[in-house]
């Protein structure tokens, strides 16, 4: 198993530009999650989604947006990028939202100057 | 609201130290609590995950304790070796909703 894979690992983004960051899973999770990490600070969850067609927002989800059309994908979408939005986001799924362990992708680290 | 906090923010001991990472939360009411580890440039891998009804988890050099009437968690690694190098991050899943609120980490050097 690949487990959790996210494209790209780095870019470069303009002020004002959009950009889809890609995550899959191969562990058939029902659950899967896109959080960002700023420098210094804990994961903030963005949006998260508890089975294909089904998303909902976490605690930071201005400013992006998300699909859920098949089990494995759960792209994040980042609409007029702004230098806020400059962070390292992580995608992972777990098999339920409460009693197991998440599982994590390699992340995407993306600046927006 | 939950607060999770993390002290010290790095840590520095040489090969072969036992050691303790802390984890502090304000509210007692969580459903578990996760450690993990963090590499540069990779993700998360979770180590271990304690259920609120449970007091220690154990893996390997790794012990976990949780204490949820004090809000405190603390990660002991024991005969500590340079591949333990990383940050360590602490995460609390309420009880009442399904996020986890995490910690800042705390950035753990082991020198040979």
């Amino acid at each position: 198993n690949a487990g959790v894979t996210q494209t790209p690992k780095f870019r470069i983004l303009k002020i004002g530009q959009s950009m889809t960051l890609q995550c899959t899973q191969d562990m058939n999770h029902n659950y899967m999650y896109w959080y960002r990490q700023d420098p210094g600070m804990g994961l903030k969850l963005i949006y998260y989604s508890v089975g294909a067609g089904i998303t909902d927002k976490g605690e930071v989800p201005n400013g992006y947006n998300v699909s859920r059309s098949t089990t494995e994908d759960f792209p994040l979408r980042l609409e007029l990028a702004a230098p806020s939005q400059t962070s390292v986001y992580f995608c992972a799924s777990s098999y339920s939202h409460r009693g197991h362990e998440q599982y994590f992708g390699p992340g995407t680290r993306l600046t927006v100057t | 609201k939950q607060e999770v906090t993390q002290i010290p923010a790095a840590l520095s001991v040489p090969e072969g130290e036992n050691l303790v990472l802390n984890c502090s939360f304000t509210d007692s009411a969580i459903y578990n609590l996760q450690w993990f580890r963090q590499d540069p440039g990779k993700g998360l891998t979770s180590l271990l995950l304690i259920q609120s009804s449970q007091r220690e988890q154990t893996s390997g050099r790794l012990n976990a304790s949780l204490d949820k009437s004090s809000g405190r968690s603390t990660l002991y690694i024991a005969a500590s070796q340079p591949g333990d190098s990383a940050t360590y991050l602490c995460a609390v899943r309420e009880d009442s909703n399904y996020q986890l609120i995490w910690g800042a980490g705390t950035k753990l050097i082991i020198k040979p």
